[in-house]
């Protein structure tokens, strides 16, 4: 199974600050990669698929990069709205897996 | 809008079984993978497997294998995971998930607990 190491698993910064969330796959992943956030009691939601493209509607203060084994989740401008669970899944083979997710909270 | 829906909460006895449905609408639901995940209390994700409408095919992650079955009712755009021999750990909430050209909606999730 590929294994996805995602960090911080926690975090603290403030409205305004860039912040950047990394995974990384234990082997080649290509970029099939998504990332999701999740806020307490809420069904999760696709900000970023296939490494790097933004999911309509979502804020293009969301970005995201990489190939191979190593992506970034990068939020500038954090919104309070922002505070939540964020989780990097990889869907280049089964199983599928997710990160063990980053708790991005308020400073 | 494109939608799913999942069965209510479900409370079980460890050994027993669930089946967990999720239909689907304003989508050609026969086209696109069905995908179920699972998230314990406080935890995080977990990929349990997919299956493909139209065929039926499954791949199940290796950890379920021989206790999830995954199938679909195409006569009513409805999709099934049921897991069995349910142990305290089973305690999760289960969501169904497609992924569409333009979105991945989620079923709302439905909570199954397993307690003796």
């Amino acid at each position: 199974d590929i294994q996805m190491t995602q960090s911080p698993s926690a975090m603290s910064a403030s409205v305004g600050d860039r912040v950047t969330i990394t995974c990384r796959a234990s082997q080649g992943i290509s970029n099939y990669l998504a990332w999701f956030q999740q806020k307490p009691g809420k069904v999760p939601k696709r900000l970023i698929y296939a490494s790097s493209s933004l999911q309509s509607g979502v804020p293009s203060r969301f970005s995201g990069s990489g190939s191979g084994t190593e992506f970034t989740l990068t939020i500038s401008g954090l919104q309070p709205e922002d505070f939540a669970t964020y989780y990097c899944l990889q869907h280049n083979s089964y199983p599928y897996t997710f990160g063990q997710g980053t708790k991005l909270e308020i400073k | 809008q494109v939608q799913l829906v999942q069965s209510g909460a479900e409370v079980k006895k460890p050994g027993a079984s669930v089946k967990v449905s999720c239909k689907a609408s304003e989508y050609t639901f026969t086209d696109y993978y069905m995908h179920w995940v699972r998230q314990a209390p406080g935890q995080g994700l977990e990929w349990m497997g997919r299956i493909h409408p139209n065929s039926g095919g499954t791949n199940y992650a290796q950890m379920f294998q021989g206790r999830v079955t995954m199938t679909r009712d195409t006569s009513i755009s409805t999709a099934y995971m049921e897991l069995s021999g349910l142990i305290s750990d089973d305690t999760a909430v289960y969501y169904c998930a497609t992924v569409l050209p333009t979105v991945m909606p989620w079923g709302q999730g439905t909570l199954v607990t397993v307690s003796s």
